[in-house]
């Protein structure tokens, strides 16, 4: 069974600064998908990254990019000059080959002015 | 374009009551999934149905049961309601897109969600 760990309960950062959330996985799968989402306190989950376990280099979208350490098994996502816009919980989550999609438990990002 | 619609928003049932949550779709993707999501425990699949006319158990269907109506809609109906499925319920929709030799990615897209209370 697959097994997706976000340790960071929640995460204060000052506007502007880059910030990086945790997240670790394990799976068997030898090819596997694993995907940020953002929800905002509207409630939405809004897709945001998507790193392939075959792709040779990390992802990136706009202002977020995923660090992808494989041999580790572990997902950051890294969000540069951070907004206010950016306060929400961050859901990281993977799709094993044969497994549907398994998500963490989720980190609270606050960003302060 | 709306995406993946759902409603109702809002709902609060008695104990023991039924309700069908509605969920459309208009990406024109294949499968279609139920999460429900519980303070502090993200999201769990209750449901998903990887194309027209095929339905399959997620983590967590006891209570719960769905239909695919068409490609487009994939319908959760709870026939006996109890509080612990006081939850928010998410639908999504992706379509599995085969990477040669690398296997495949289907990237899932929600509807807002259903917030649910059971008195």
């Amino acid at each position: 069974a697959q097994k997706i760990t976000q340790t960071q309960p929640g995460m204060f950062v000052q506007e502007k600064e880059a910030v990086t959330l945790d997240c670790t996985y394990d799976t068997s799968d030898p090819s596997y998908g694993l995907f940020w989402y953002k929800q905002p306190s509207s409630g939405e989950m809004i897709f945001l990254i998507y790193q392939g376990s075959y792709d040779q280099q990390n992802a990136t979208e706009g202002r977020y990019s995923l660090n992808f350490q494989k041999a580790r098994k572990s997902a950051n996502l890294v969000i540069s000059a951070s907004q206010l816009g950016d306060s929400a919980m961050y859901f990281c989550a993977m799709r094993g080959y044969y497994e549907k999609l398994t998500f963490g438990t989720g980190t609270r990002l606050t960003i302060i002015p | 374009n709306a995406g993946v619609t759902q409603t109702p928003k809002f709902q609060v049932l008695k104990t023991g009551q039924s309700m069908t949550l509605q969920c459309a779709q208009d990406m024109n993707h294949n499968s279609m999934y139920w999460y429900r999501q519980d303070p502090g425990m993200g999201l769990r699949l209750i449901y998903y149905s990887a194309s027209e006319g095929t339905t399959d158990k997620g983590e967590v269907p006891n209570g719960y049961n769905v239909s695919r109506l068409n490609k487009r809609e994939f319908s959760l109906r709870l026939e006996s309601a109890a509080p612990s499925q006081t939850s928010v319920y998410f639908c999504a929709s992706s379509e599995a897109k085969s990477l040669s030799g690398q296997g495949i990615t289907d990237t899932q897209y929600f509807g807002p969600g259903t917030r649910l209370t059971v008195l």
